[in-house]
C-alpha cells in the first residue's frame, strides 16, 4: 500500500511555544489530507480536511487559528500548533487521499502518527 | 459523527478465529463498511473493506449481513500481534468523505 510519513516522530515543546508537524505522501499524490487528534484511551478525533492549494475545513469545536493548516504540495500537509499549552498534548494523525484518477484514487493511508508533549 | 456500534473490548486465545462484531443500522447503500485497526501508538493501519458481498484477503475476512446492518471481521488464527484497536467505520468509497471512527474493539489476544 502507498506509505505516508509524519515528522517528527515525537516532540516537546514548551508552553507558548509552536511546533509544526509535517505529513507527506511517499508515492502518491494526495490531493486532500486530514488531521486527527488522539488523547490517551480514546479514539480519534477529526480535527480538520485539508485540500492541496485552497483553506482547510475545520471540524466543528477546533480553533483554527490555534492549529495551522497548510497543503502547499500534493505531497506535504504541515499542522502548526501555536501557543501551545499542556492540554495541546495529544497525539496527531494525518491521513492522506490519492487524488481522482489516480492509483490510489479515493483510498486513505494514514501516517505513524506524532507524539506532542506540551511542557 | 461515527455511525457505528462495536463492543468496547473482547478476548481472543492464540491460535482461535477472533470475530469481531460491528452494528451499523443505519448504512446507506453507497457506503462501504471499513475495517482499521490500531496498535498502541502507531496510525490506523487498512484490514478490508467491502459493499455487500463477503470479502477475504491476507490479514482477514470481512462478513456482512443481506440487510448489511451489521457485519463482523474475522482473523482466522489470532496471534499475539494481532492485539489492538480495532474499528469498524462506514464511509462513501472513492470520495474525500472523512473518516469518522467510533470507539472501536481493544482486542487482547491471549498467550
Amino acid at each position: 500500500g502507498a506509505v505516508v510519513s509524519q515528522h517528527p516522530s515525537w516532540v516537546i515543546c514548551k508552553s507558548g511555544t509552536s511546533v509544526k508537524i509535517e505529513c507527506r505522501s511517499l508515492d502518491f499524490q494526495a490531493t486532500t489530507m486530514f488531521w486527527y487528534r488522539q488523547f490517551p484511551k480514546q479514539s480519534l478525533m477529526l480535527m480538520a480536511t485539508s485540500n492541496e492549494g485552497s483553506k482547510a475545513t475545520y471540524e466543528q469545536g477546533v480553533e483554527k487559528d490555534k492549529f495551522l493548516i497548510n497543503h502547499a504540495s500534493l505531497t506535504l500537509s504541515t499542522l502548526t500548533v501555536t501557543s501551545a499549552h499542556p492540554e495541546d498534548s495529544s497525539f496527531y494523525i494525518c491521513s492522506a487521499r490519492g487524488g481522482i484518477g489516480s492509483r490510489n484514487s479515493g483510498e486513505q493511508y494514514f501516517g505513524p502518527g506524532t507524539r506532542l508533549t506540551v511542557t | 459523527d461515527a455511525k457505528t456500534t462495536q463492543p468496547t473490548s473482547m478476548d481472543c486465545a492464540e491460535g482461535r478465529a477472533a470475530n469481531l462484531p460491528c452494528n451499523h443500522s443505519t448504512i446507506s447503500g453507497n457506503e462501504y463498511v471499513y475495517w482499521y485497526r490500531q496498535i498502541h501508538s502507531q496510525g490506523p493501519q487498512y484490514i478490508i473493506h467491502g459493499l455487500k458481498n463477503n470479502e477475504t484477503n491476507e490479514m482477514a475476512s470481512l462478513i456482512i449481513t443481506e440487510d448489511r446492518k451489521s457485519s463482523t471481521l474475522i482473523l482466522p488464527h489470532a496471534t499475539l500481534r494481532d492485539t489492538a484497536v480495532y474499528y469498524c467505520i462506514v464511509r462513501v468509497y472513492g470520495t474525500g468523505n472523512q473518516f469518522y471512527f467510533g470507539t472501536g474493539t481493544s482486542l487482547t489476544v491471549i498467550p
